[in-house]
């Protein structure tokens, strides 16, 4: 089944500890992007990678770090995490190079609680 | 700048009332639009989308036409379901230049009553 793949899916952490928060598609999508989603501000980007080792900061990057080492993973890392930080967050990807006429395909979603 | 700007909800409608979600859009050239819908509990997920000015985009009976004189891509379904019940997105796409992602809208909550 065609999917993309979060993990873990809830989290509840502490201001400091370092988390990885998983994302893979099997689709040989080349494009991946990471959002958090937050009442009242809906979507916002956090980074996007156009291909393997190609990656680029989105509209919310602080915080946050990325890599694409292989075309089907794209895990956010959270080096130091912050209460700011707690939200929703999805993983997308898309078959096109550029996700403007594409269609995005985004896992469930990961529920992440910094205390 | 590009900009999408969605009607704010919720929305609360009753079983087989007609649905309108509104949407506009400020953007040059020709962008691509799309409506995403997220089902509680669940990722989003493409529901339709146009290319081209004049386009309708039709799934699950929902259907949105891409209006470029008046910046639109209004949401509509004619009779809603409980099943509705979800978050719907307005969102535009651009793959000109360094441009290339979606810009999206708050989103709308909607609401079916049974």
């Amino acid at each position: 089944e065609a999917q993309v793949t979060q993990n873990p899916r809830y989290l509840i952490t502490v201001t400091g500890k370092k988390l990885t928060v998983t994302c893979s598609q099997n689709m040989n999508h080349e494009y991946m992007s990471w959002y958090r989603q937050d009442p009242g501000l809906g979507l916002r980007q956090i980074y996007y990678s156009m291909n393997v080792e190609v990656t680029d900061k989105g509209d919310v990057p602080e915080g946050y770090k990325v890599s694409r080492k292989e075309k089907r993973n794209f895990p956010l890392i959270l080096e130091s995490p912050s209460p700011n930080q707690t939200s929703l967050y999805f993983c997308a990807s898309s078959p096109s190079g550029t996700p403007g006429t594409g269609e995005l395909f985004f896992g469930e979603g990961s529920r992440l609680t910094v205390l | 700048g590009n900009s999408v700007t969605q009607m704010e909800g919720p929305v609360t409608l009753s079983e087989e009332a007609f649905l309108t979600i509104n949407c506009t859009y400020t953007a040059t050239g020709y962008p691509s639009l799309f409506w995403y819908v997220q089902y509680p509990g669940e990722g989003l997920q493409l529901l339709l989308k146009a290319t081209k000015a004049d386009d309708k985009g039709s799934n699950k009976g929902f259907e949105a036409t891409y209006r470029k004189e008046t910046t639109s891509f209004h949401l509509e379904k004619g009779s809603v379901q409980v099943s509705d019940s979800a978050v719907y997105f307005c969102a535009l796409g651009r793959n000109a230049g360094n441009n290339r992602k979606l810009i999206w809208g708050l989103g709308t909550s909607l609401a079916v009553n049974p």
